[in-house]
């Protein structure tokens, strides 16, 4: 069965402190990985995406993440946060032919100035 | 300006009632999605629906329902069988042709009930 786990369910870094934020799933098949961001009471905002290609994608707001296919990882890096980056992130992971996405249970980023 | 919109933002009510939240979209997306949200569990999904007139169960359907009468719409009835429906519902979109899989989120609506 397809599973995606987010390791931390918070994450405190300074300011302009890097930050990674990790995601692994578990599927037998070819996926599709996504990061989301979220801000208090809104909805989620796309930060990344991959679909196939570079294993390396780069997304919004100065985000990047990596998939890893034999760790069965996509973390989510930025080299120097910001306190507008304080905000929930969501993994979410897609089975090639599937309609639906599975989520991860989100990470909490706070940036302390 | 394309996107989706879920109305309204806050919405109360009393145990016992029924309670429809709206969602619209002229992205010309085919599919459409309902998650609900409590803190600490991510989105787990309710319904979905690929085209007009049709729908499947989510995850977590019990006590929920909905209708796809439109393209453009995918209203979410909470009744009084859901036992406890106080949580955020987030509602998404997604074009089924291509290769995009992305959904696009619209700001959600929190519904508190006692």
């Amino acid at each position: 069965a397809q599973s995606v786990t987010q390791l931390d369910s918070q994450v405190p870094v300074f300011e302009e402190a890097p930050v990674e934020l990790r995601c692994n799933y578990s599927s037998s098949v070819s996926v599709y990985l996504f990061w989301y961001v979220q801000y208090p009471n809104q909805g989620l905002q796309l930060l990344l995406k991959y679909l196939s290609g570079s294993t390396l994608v780069k997304g919004i707001n100065g985000f990047e993440a990596e998939f890893n296919k034999s760790q069965t990882s996509f973390h989510l890096r930025k080299p120097s946060v910001h306190i507008s980056d304080t905000a929930e992130y969501f993994c979410a992971v897609g089975e090639t032919g599937a309609n639906n996405l599975f989520f991860g249970t989100g990470t909490r980023l706070t940036v302390i100035p | 300006d394309g996107g989706i919109t879920q109305s309204p933002k806050y919405l109360f009510r009393k145990e016992g009632q029924n309670v429809t939240l709206s969602c619209e979209q002229n992205l010309n997306h085919d599919a459409m999605y309902w998650y609900r949200q409590d803190p600490g569990q991510g989105l787990r999904l309710i319904y979905y629906s690929q085209i007009v007139n049709d729908f499947q169960k989510g995850d977590i359907a019990e006590g929920y329902s909905v209708s796809r009468e439109k393209k453009e719409s995918f209203p979410l009835t909470v009744t009084s069988a859901q036992k406890n429906p106080t949580a955020f519902y987030l509602c998404a979109s997604r074009l089924t042709a291509g290769s995009s899989y992305e959904q696009y989120f619209g700001p959600g609506t929190r519904l508190t009930v006692t």
